[in-house]
């Protein structure tokens, strides 16, 4: 049982490269989500995804898009990568909107340079 | 926006000790998010309460809506146990499940 799966796992890019992280779950889950983890503060939400085909901004959505194509993937894009991108990105999805357990990948760890 | 604070950021206990880690939130919610991230960096969902209390296993999760304070309470604890404990509320009372993050509580369980 797979859960949600995120790829990659780590990435070193460029300033000004582009890359999509990739996230996967197998749980028929409707709302995805995306965060950023930064040291010595919280898990802030990037984007979030209510259903298929919908995508909305979350805390910190500047510098990332996103899209919700299938169920059950859901894609953070940086068109062009920053320094102050480097962080740790989960993914995480739920089945219900206000009281479904969050399930998360096991992160994706990037570094600008 | 809701503000989540949590204590101690830093806990050292021995093998054994009962160990209680709070969080206080600002805005008024009706549910409240404990997880843990463990060494390897993986998060796990702990529980998810919007009144009295849940246990599971040695763990135990209280909340009080009108204080709007929760804790977290490990009986017995191990060395199994060291890992990072973040709490969450939603972001605003009308939020449509955003998330305001505590940031963490380090716990380190001694032999």
């Amino acid at each position: 049982n797979a859960g949600v799966t995120q790829t990659p796992k780590f990435r070193v890019l460029k300033t000004g490269q582009s890359m999509t992280l990739l996230c996967a779950q197998d749980m028929n889950h409707e709302y995805m989500y995306w965060y950023r983890q930064d040291p010595g503060m919280g898990l802030r939400l990037i984007h979030y995804s209510v259903g298929e085909g919908t995508t909305a901004k979350g805390e910190v959505p500047d510098g990332y898009n996103v899209s919700r194509l299938k169920k059950q993937n859901f894609l953070l894009g940086l068109e062009s990568a920053a320094p102050s991108q480097t962080s740790v990105y989960f993914c995480a999805s739920s089945e219900d909107r206000y009281t479904g357990e969050l399930f998360f990948g096991e992160g994706s760890r990037l570094t600008v340079l | 926006k809701n503000e989540v604070e949590q204590s101690p950021q830093n806990l050292t206990a021995q093998e054994g000790e009962f160990i209680t880690i709070n969080c206080s939130y600002s805005v008024g919610i009706s549910a409240l998010h404990w997880l843990q991230q463990h060494p390897g960096g993986g998060i796990v969902s702990l529980f998810m309460l919007s009144s009295g209390k849940k246990k599971h296993g040695r763990l135990i999760a209280t909340i009080n809506i009108q204080e709007k304070h929760s804790s977290l309470h490990i009986t017995a604890s191990h060395p199994r146990d060291s890992a990072v404990y973040i709490c969450a509320s939603p972001f605003s009372s009308g939020s449509a499940r955003q998330l305001t993050f505590g940031s963490g509580t380090q716990l380190t369980v001694l032999p």
